[in-house]
């Protein structure tokens, strides 16, 4: 079955320390995206690519960096510079405006 | 910024009771598309419903229903009947011509039995 995998399910990173999430798609996607959720926030946008090698900067991207060298790929890190990463992290992806495909996200702590 | 607007933080109800859950929108747009997600406890977020700007017809799905109203930018979703698996966070969102999903704040629905 197509879908959207996310990993690790959850993490837990040390102060000054950069980690990286994984997202990974067989769906055939060309746009990706990364959001951030925190309780009564609702969901907010880091990064998007709509093709490889090319990627944008979402609403909150300050501390976060991506790459997207696969079309099936798009994975966030979250560097020391983000100063309160303590978040649930979503990755989607669609063909277009005609569905968006979530994965099961990323519970961010820091220690 | 194009805002998605959703004014109730958290509903509670007890089962069987009917209940809206509002969706206001912004766009500059004049082809968009909207969207209804619910997220239950397990946090991965589950489709509900699309629909473009061209398509006011509201729409009927079981228990759900969806009120859109491009006059006063609402995109309104009820669901009749309630259950206690109803209960989650819901969320409405709007897409636009650079794909881009921008989210409300979410409505927390507590079904009681």
């Amino acid at each position: 079955d197509g879908g959207i995998t996310q990993s690790p399910k959850y993490l837990f990173r040390k102060e000054g320390q950069n980690v990286t999430l994984s997202c990974e798609q067989n769906l055939n996607h060309d746009a990706m995206y990364w959001y951030r959720q925190d309780p009564g926030q609702g969901l907010r946008l880091i990064y998007y690519s709509q093709i490889v090698n090319d990627f944008q900067k979402g609403d909150i991207a300050e501390g976060y960096s991506v790459s997207r060298e696969k079309k099936e790929s798009f994975p966030l890190t979250v560097t020391s510079a983000q100063k309160n990463p303590t978040a649930f992290y979503l990755c989607a992806s669609t063909a277009g405006n005609y569905g968006y495909t979530f994965g099961s996200g990323t519970r961010l702590t820091v220690v | 910024a194009q805002k998605v607007t959703q004014a109730q933080t958290e509903i509670s109800v007890v089962e069987k009771e009917d209940v809206t859950l509002d969706c206001v929108y912004e766009t500059r747009d004049t082809t968009y598309y909207l969207f209804w997600y619910k997220q239950p406890p397990s946090g991965e977020l589950v489709f509900l419903i699309r629909r473009n700007s061209f398509d006011e017809q509201n729409e009927i799905s079981g228990r759900y229903s969806w009120n859109f109203q491009k006059s006063t930018s609402s995109f309104n979703f009820t669901i009749t009947a309630s259950q206690v698996v109803d209960s989650a966070v819901y969320f409405c969102a709007r897409g636009g011509s650079n794909y881009k999903l921008t989210f409300g704040k979410g409505t927390l629905l507590t079904v009681n039995p």
